[in-house]
């Protein structure tokens, strides 16, 4: 199994409030990525980094923010929530060079009320 | 238009059966295909990669990238119980980004 951990799994927050997706790994994996994914639809990059200090935008137009200031951390931070922010965020981590195949969190399902 | 297509299913089969997968894409850059399974609750994991045209297989899946109609399948052979799950084609060009098809979901029932 993967080691790959993201934490809380399940959060339901009012409209306006700050809040933090946390993520971890623990396999020295330079890439990490963060995915939204609705039910029935495709997986959509919204942020992926390349090691410390790197982070770029995935395709999805998104109002989160990341940051790396370790290699095994990743967090996701929405300054403030939205109904629209409900959704099933999906982290993930990968070799730099062998990066197709990605180790996926379990997942954090947000829901804004 | 998206950059990969795919059935989303459901797909219900009796225990035993060959089992196809399909999706199409657009973009004529995709290189790297790979597979990833999806059970409830959990994260995506990787089954099967491939690269460039051609078929690989591992067990009882097969994995097959035909570029020039943009079209790849994922075989699964003597389908089980526990093959049953939502399974997601992906494709990159440069492995800088990779794109993922809204998965099927695959129920085989015993």
């Amino acid at each position: 199994e993967a080691d790959i951990y993201q934490t809380p799994r399940y959060l339901v927050i009012g409209t306006g409030k700050k809040i933090t997706l946390e993520c971890s790994q623990t396999m020295g994996h330079d890439k990490m990525y963060w995915y939204q994914q609705d039910p029935g639809m495709e997986l959509h990059l919204i942020h992926y980094s390349y090691g410390v200090n790197s982070t770029e935008k995935g395709d999805l137009s998104s109002e989160s923010t990341v940051s790396r200031i370790r290699t095994e951390h990743f967090p996701l931070t929405l300054e403030s929530a939205r109904p629209s922010h409900t959704s099933q965020y999906l982290c993930a981590s990968s070799e730099l060079h062998n990066s197709y195949e990605q180790y996926f969190g379990p997942g954090t399902r947000l829901t804004v009320t | 238009q998206k950059e990969v297509e795919q059935d989303p299913g459901p797909l219900s089969v009796p225990e035993g059966a060959i089992v196809s997968l399909n999706c199409t894409y657009s973009n004529s850059a995709f290189q790297y295909f790979m597979w990833y399974r999806q059970y409830s609750r959990k994260g995506p994991e990787l089954l099967m990669y491939t690269y460039s045209s051609g078929n690989k297989e591992d067990g009882r899946f097969t994995a097959q990238v035909d570029k020039s109609s943009k079209y790849i399948s994922l075989f699964i052979r003597d389908s089980q119980p526990s093959d049953s799950a939502t399974y997601l084609c992906a494709m990159s060009a440069n492995f800088n980004k990779f794109y993922f098809g809204s998965g099927t979901k695959l129920n085989v029932k015993p």
